[in-house]
């Protein structure tokens, strides 16, 4: 049964600092992998996706890296900005394209002014 | 990119009543949508997924005669959720795959609050 962990649960950061969130996983099998960023009471909001074969994905400030080999992924934000104060959770999709998303419990990121 | 829409975003409904969430894929077609329940500050859970003109598959633990679901179409699928209890109060949200299975779209979530 796969598991996703997000340590630690939560993060306070002052403004313009780069951070790294981590995400682990057990069972290296898998299709790919999703980073979403979710607004308190609100849904997901897709970040970046990386596929299986794939070693990283970037959109704009954010970086995102994959080692399925050692189950870990990491979400590289740069320059942080109060604005990207949220919960970060990361999601692996099993084996095939209609398998289901296991998600982490998340990262509570503060960013400060 | 892809829009999922949720119906209604938040719901207050009294104990022993039954509440119907819809889930809509607005500009695709999804033969497969997922709905996940998620409790404060805890992760997703998924309930069940739902394919298109079949029985959805519920995940272990989940009572499928409490918590109904319909994939009638292949832009809508609905949660029921029968007799509801305070205890189902919680986070309600759906997904929906494009049509290569690439990547989920998720919907904006449903509140759903029973007194």
């Amino acid at each position: 049964k796969q598991e996703v962990t997000q340590i630690p649960a939560a993060l306070s950061v002052p403004e313009g600092e780069n951070l790294v969130l981590n995400c682990s996983f057990t069972d290296s099998a898998i299709y790919n992998l999703q980073w979403f960023r979710q607004d308190p009471g609100k849904g997901l909001t897709s970040l970046l996706l990386i596929q299986s074969s794939q070693r990283e994905q970037t959109s704009g400030r954010l970086n995102a890296s994959l080692d399925k080999s050692s189950g870990r992924s990491t979400l590289y934000i740069a320059a942080s900005q109060p604005g990207d104060s949220a919960t970060y959770l990361c999601a692996v999709k099993g084996g095939g394209a209609n398998s289901k998303l296991t998600f982490g419990k998340g990262i509570t990121l503060s960013v400060r002014p | 990119g892809a829009v999922v829409s949720q119906h209604p975003s938040w719901v207050i409904c009294k104990s022993g009543t039954s509440v119907k969430i819809e889930c809509r894929s607005l500009d695709f077609q999804a033969t497969t949508m997922f709905w996940y329940r998620q409790f404060p500050k805890q992760s997703l859970m998924l309930m069940a997924t739902s394919n298109e003109g079949s029985k959805a598959t519920y995940e272990q633990g989940v009572e499928k005669d409490k918590f109904l679901i319909n994939h009638a179409s292949l832009t809508l699928s609905t949660l029921t959720v029968t007799s509801a209890h305070p205890e189902d109060s919680s986070f309600y949200i759906c997904s929906a795959n494009i049509p290569s299975g690439y990547e989920q779209y998720f919907g904006p979530g449903t509140r759903l609050t029973v007194t």
